[in-house]
């Protein structure tokens, strides 16, 4: 079983919308959950980090569920500049950093 | 936050020669990680880049194909060894700040084998 799995998508959504991408993860030890947003042919930047209590940020929405081991990033009002891929990201105890495959939005005028 | 700066940016080069990829933190970073990319994919581990002792690699990574350098808290080296085709992809440099768990990417390096 792989230690984070994505949706890979794509998800096409017109300007506007709200989407919501989910992930589960395998370790029920994990102790640190991020979102990494990747422009095509640029590296991963954090987007944000996702604290147990949840958190928001703008239009963007994270939440830690640790009893179903998933995360999830909510996008509200999706902007034309939301395209990209967003990566899942595990750090269970230690030095290691797992990350999803990756989930495709395209957001369409 | 901190800022990385990978060179070269792109290389291609023949299949059985080397390139060594250089990695250059702007400050002193806990841990440094070399990831690969291939195209449409997520990114997978090669190695831990450990300051001063030998790197830790992932499965399916050893160190004769990928030997790699950490002569300091701010400096990090990837030689992809004997290339072949199959080795093109980005490779990507990261730094962990320990103080805030957040990872921090290079550039890449773009990598075509012929």
């Amino acid at each position: 079983r792989k230690e984070v799995e994505q949706d890979p998508g794509p998800f096409n959504v017109p300007e506007g919308a709200t989407v919501a991408f989910n992930c589960t993860y395998s370790n029920s030890a994990s102790q640190s959950f991020f979102w990494y947003r990747q422009d095509c042919r640029k590296e991963p930047k954090l987007l944000m980090s996702v604290y147990s209590s949840g958190n928001e940020d703008g239009r963007f929405t994270a939440q830690l569920n640790r009893a179903s081991q998933y995360i999830s990033l909510l996008i509200r009002d999706s902007k034309l500049s939301d395209s990209a891929t967003y990566l899942c990201v595990v750090k269970p105890h230690g030095n290691q950093f797992y990350f999803g495959t990756g989930t495709s939005l395209t957001v369409i005028p | 936050s901190a800022v990385i700066s990978q060179k070269p940016s792109r290389d291609i080069c023949q299949r059985g020669t080397s390139l060594t990829i250089q990695c250059q933190v702007d400050s002193q970073v806990t841990m440094m990680f070399w990831y690969r990319q291939q195209p449409g994919q997520s990114l997978t581990l090669i190695a831990t880049a450990n300051q001063g002792s030998e790197a830790t690699y992932e499965s399916g990574f050893v160190i004769d194909k990928f030997p790699i350098s950490r002569p300091n808290l701010t400096f990090s080296t990837l030689t992809v060894s004997n290339m072949s085709p199959e080795d093109s992809s980005i490779y990507l440099c990261s730094a962990w700040d320990g103080s805030s768990y957040e990872q921090y990417f290079g550039p890449g390096t773009r990598l075509t084998v012929t």
